[in-house]
């Protein structure tokens, strides 16, 4: 257990559903990132907070919207899916911003 | 572009051998880099970091090498085992305002018993 809780582990939707996926940081941890991996591809950085603010972005879609509340724990919303979502989403959590990451893992999602 | 490459998408080694996974990292702003391993259906598992200020450092049966004048990380695997087979992602601390970490597209290493 890396201390990074992700949920739920599954998720099945259909296309242009909405969905909610979510993360708590291990303790102590203040940033947390999401990315995002499809089949035997890399990890793609999506979004970064830190203690409740947005610090960074990536190549995140528009329908894609997060936020992190004041407990630390983090959402990363999902709309207007598509086949192409499909993918495992991984949140990390590091005590500063740039810190070695602990991943949780994942939410596998399946858009069908 | 961000970007961190690897050079081999696959590789195959014998129970007992060293492996040599390489990666080469675009951004000479950054200043810090990991080593990531990922088995089927888990998150990635931090292996062993590195400063930019640093060459080579060493953990239990791994070292990191960093040569910074042609912008390559390896990572060495001692007397590789069965449980060393999954993918291995080498990342690289982007600091280009807000700090992120990118991470290459990943190498698989297979142990061939």
């Amino acid at each position: 257990d890396s201390g990074v809780t992700q949920t739920p582990k599954h998720l099945i939707t259909a296309t242009g559903q909405r969905v909610t996926l979510r993360c708590s940081p291990r303790s102590g941890d203040l940033s947390v990132y999401w990315y995002q991996q499809s089949l035997d591809q890399g990890l793609q950085f999506l979004i970064q907070y830190y203690n409740g603010e947005e610090r960074a972005k990536g190549n995140i879609l528009e329908r894609f919207s997060a936020q992190q509340f004041p407990d630390l724990h983090s959402e990363l919303n999902l709309s207007s899916l598509e086949l192409g979502d499909s993918a495992l989403y991984f949140c990390a959590s590091s005590r500063t911003p740039g810190g070695g990451y602990t991943f949780g893992s994942g939410t596998r999602l399946t858009v069908v | 572009g961000e970007s961190v490459g690897l050079h081999l998408p696959t590789l195959s080694v014998q129970e007992g051998d060293n492996s040599i996974i390489n990666c080469a990292y675009s951004n000479s702003a950054s200043d810090y880099f990991i080593w990531y391993k990922q088995e089927s259906g888990k998150g990635p598992q931090f292996i062993i970091d590195i400063r930019s200020n640093m060459d080579k450092r060493q953990g239990q049966r791994v070292t990191v090498l960093l040569n910074k004048t042609v912008k390559h990380l390896s990572l060495q695997i001692a007397a590789t085992q069965p449980g060393d087979s999954a993918v291995y992602f080498c990342a690289e601390n982007l600091v280009q305002g807000a700090q992120k970490l990118v991470f290459g597209q990943g190498t698989r290493l297979t142990i061939n018993p």
